[in-house]
């Protein structure tokens, strides 16, 4: 059983148009995230929620718009892509509480042409 | 707000010799969780080890440890008898839970080879 899933693991589209990765967790967690990982394998939090509610937004451009209709999924949809997108995007989910670790999805490697 | 600082980009260390990669953190919250990730060249990321703050002995999962020096805000990883499986990017990251919510911050990584 995968604990974080998240689909496709890869998406190649032309700049300009609207995409969307889903991710799912069967952990009964109750927050999810978004992660950015650039080129330079550089980790960076996008998005958190806890129990649908939007938590973080770390100054993400508006054209990222996460959506949680219940608290195992948290989807990611993209408008307008641009060049710059292009990164590996990694859900993640946690428990509530800082001593447990947050459990990644695959990942899913976007590439913007 | 917290910040996890790795300054060492890259390491070698022979098979079957012990390693210690950097990992020093800044925040002024006293609760906390250091993690360390693992992240193969097939790009998963898989959870190696946790310290809580309040934590009075160094963790330890197999050939991972962790020197945790509270003063000093540091928690290096140390790996010990090297294996060639081990050649990953090992990431450190700070939990620290914020108005309710909660964010892990992670450091920029080391990449680690392994020799024979």
């Amino acid at each position: 059983d995968t604990a974080v899933s998240q689909t496709p693991k890869y998406l190649v589209t032309q700049m300009g148009n609207d995409k969307s990765i889903k991710c799912e967790q069967n952990l009964g967690h109750d927050t999810m995230y978004w992660y950015k990982q650039d080129s330079k394998k550089f980790l960076k939090i996008m998005f958190s929620y806890n129990n649908k509610e939007l938590i973080i937004n770390e100054t993400v451009p508006n054209r990222f718009s996460p959506k949680s209709p219940d608290k195992a999924h948290l989807n990611l949809h993209i408008n307008s892509l641009e060049l710059g997108d292009s990164a590996v995007y990694f859900c993640a989910s946690s428990p509530q509480g800082a001593d447990t670790e947050a459990f990644f999805g695959q990942g899913t490697r976007l590439t913007v042409v | 707000a917290q910040k996890i600082t790795q300054t060492q980009p890259g390491m070698f260390v022979q098979e079957k010799e012990a390693v210690t990669l950097d990992c020093t953190y800044d925040t002024s919250d006293p609760s906390y969780g250091l993690f360390w990730y693992k992240q193969p060249s097939s790009g998963e990321m898989i959870f190696l080890i946790y310290q809580g703050s309040y934590d009075q002995q160094n963790a330890t999962e197999g050939r991972y440890s962790l020197n945790f020096q509270k003063a000093r805000k540091s928690a290096n990883l140390v790996i010990s008898a090297s294996q060639l499986g081990d050649s990953a990017m090992y990431f450190c990251a700070i939990y620290i839970l914020t108005g309710g919510g909660n964010k892990l911050t992670f450091g920029t990584g080391t990449q680690l080879k392994v020799e024979l």
